[in-house]
């Protein structure tokens, strides 16, 4: 069956610190990726997706994400976080056979000021 | 543009009683999907309306759960009768368009019911 693992269940940082929080699928076949964030209080909200191309991808708010497609992992990143990015992040994998997204079970951070 | 949006926002109730949760999508968009998630636990597909038809309900937990969406537009996931475990956060989604990888199949969230079962 297909997983998500994230590994990071909580994480404070001060703010300027580096973020990377990982998710790892497991799944055999071509795959969709995203990075979803809820802040406190709002709705899940799409921070950014891969599907082909530059494993690379930027999203939204200065995050990205880099597909490893040998270590099935979709690590996000953001070099320096700010207050306003206390939220939880899930990563979702969707095999491209389907529509069903497979949620990780989202990692939150703390910034402090 | 209006977003998703669900009601209500939370529900209380004990267990045995009838819950019924209502998704209002975005305009237009034919594609609408059910998540659950369990406190601690992942965000769980439930199911998946293209329209008014059920194109997938792999997810729904058991029978108790009944998920319609009559004329295509809102839909609403009825929970009868609840049990201590149906407990969760349940979101809804909606998209223009389902897989692929264009910019018209992203999947909008609503803000989700949190359903309580005592």
């Amino acid at each position: 069956a297909q997983s998500v693992s994230q590994h990071n269940h909580h994480v404070i940082l001060s703010e300027a610190a580096s973020l990377e929080l990982g998710c790892n699928y497991s799944y055999g076949g071509t795959v969709n990726l995203f990075w979803y964030v809820q802040y406190p209080g709002q709705h899940l909200q799409l921070l950014l997706k891969y599907f082909s191309g530059d494993p690379l991808v930027k999203g939204i708010k200065g995050f990205e994400a880099e597909f490893i497609k040998s270590k099935f992992s979709f690590n996000l990143r953001k070099p320096s976080v700010q207050w306003s990015d206390t939220a939880e992040y899930f990563c979702a994998v969707r095999p491209n056979t389907g529509n069903q997204f497979y949620f990780g079970t989202g990692t939150s951070l703390t910034v402090i000021p | 543009e209006a977003g998703v949006t669900q009601f209500p926002s939370h529900s209380v109730i004990e267990k045995g009683q009838t819950v019924t949760l209502r998704c209002d999508p975005i305009s237009g968009h034919d594609n609408l999907y059910w998540y659950r998630r369990v406190m601690g636990k992942e965000i769980k597909f439930l199911l998946h309306f293209v329209k008014e038809s059920k194109q997938d309900e792999s997810g729904m937990p058991n029978n108790r759960f009944l998920a319609e969406r009559t004329g295509g537009t809102y839909s609403t996931l009825k929970v009868q009768p609840a049990e201590l475990e149906d407990s969760g956060v349940y979101f809804c989604a909606s998209s223009l368009f389902a897989g692929g990888s264009g910019p018209y199949n992203e999947q909008f969230f609503g803000p989700g019911t949190r359903l309580t079962v005592l």
